[in-house]
């Protein structure tokens, strides 16, 4: 049962265009949700994260944009670059639960030249 | 600083065959993790320590086993491989929910190969 869904599974986006990769939710008890980026050979480190009494955060060209009431969360990159390859997680935390995460299942994105 | 490091950073073995990954931190995190990473299906937690000594089962803890004997290190062994355990492993720390919203740290994992 996969608590935190991801879509698409991977995204091919031109230099210069817009990224934009979803996730959706069932269960109100989160509290935080962190979006991740892996390079190929290495783990995952935080990108950008957000807490649901906040509609939209951004820093750069990444915004995260939240809608509560459908349980919904996307990662937007601007002017999309080809350094900006990677596989991306979404990920969520229920309150009180010691910083534990609950991975989306990951999109891989290509931005080409 | 040198972040978490993860050994050995590749393996392979055969079923039925028994190892032990090895996590250590320098930034003094209350709190380490072990992931597996599979294609499609993002990170699933194995175990996780809230400190030292205390070790709790995450996702998908069978077939495996944590001892933190020290706040600084972690270990994740499994005693007879399986073939299903093939997997990407990661180690992460972070510090205490007490600190407010934090970030996980991952290191750089270790790739296992069981036959």
């Amino acid at each position: 049962q996969q608590q935190v869904k991801q879509s698409p599974q991977s995204l091919i986006v031109q230099k210069g265009g817009i990224s934009i990769i979803n996730c959706a939710y069932e269960n109100t008890a989160f509290d935080y949700f962190p979006w991740y980026q892996q390079f190929p050979g290495k783990g995952p480190a935080l990108l950008i994260a957000i807490r649901p009494d906040v509609s939209e955060k951004k820093e750069g060209r990444f915004t995260i944009s939240f809608n509560k009431s459908a349980k919904q969360f996307s990662l937007h990159i601007m002017d999309s670059q080809p350094g900006d390859s990677a596989t991306y997680f979404c990920a969520a935390r229920k309150a009180g639960g010691f910083q534990k995460l609950v991975f989306g299942t990951g999109t891989r994105l290509l931005v080409s030249p | 600083n040198a972040g978490v490091t993860q050994t050995p950073k590749f393996r392979v073995l055969k079923t039925g065959q028994s190892m032990t990954l090895l996590c250590a931190q320098d930034m003094n995190h209350e709190y380490m993790y072990w992931y597996r990473q599979d294609p499609g299906m993002g990170l699933r937690l194995i175990h996780y320590s809230v400190g030292e000594g205390t070790t709790a089962k995450g996702e998908v803890p069978d077939g495996y086993n944590v001892s933190r004997l020290k706040k600084q290190n972690f270990l994740l062994g499994l005693e007879s491989a399986a073939p299903s355990q093939t997997s990407v492993y990661f180690c992460a720390s972070s510090y205490s929910i007490k600190v407010g919203d934090q970030p996980q740290h991952f290191g750089d994992g270790t790739r296992l190969s069981i036959l």
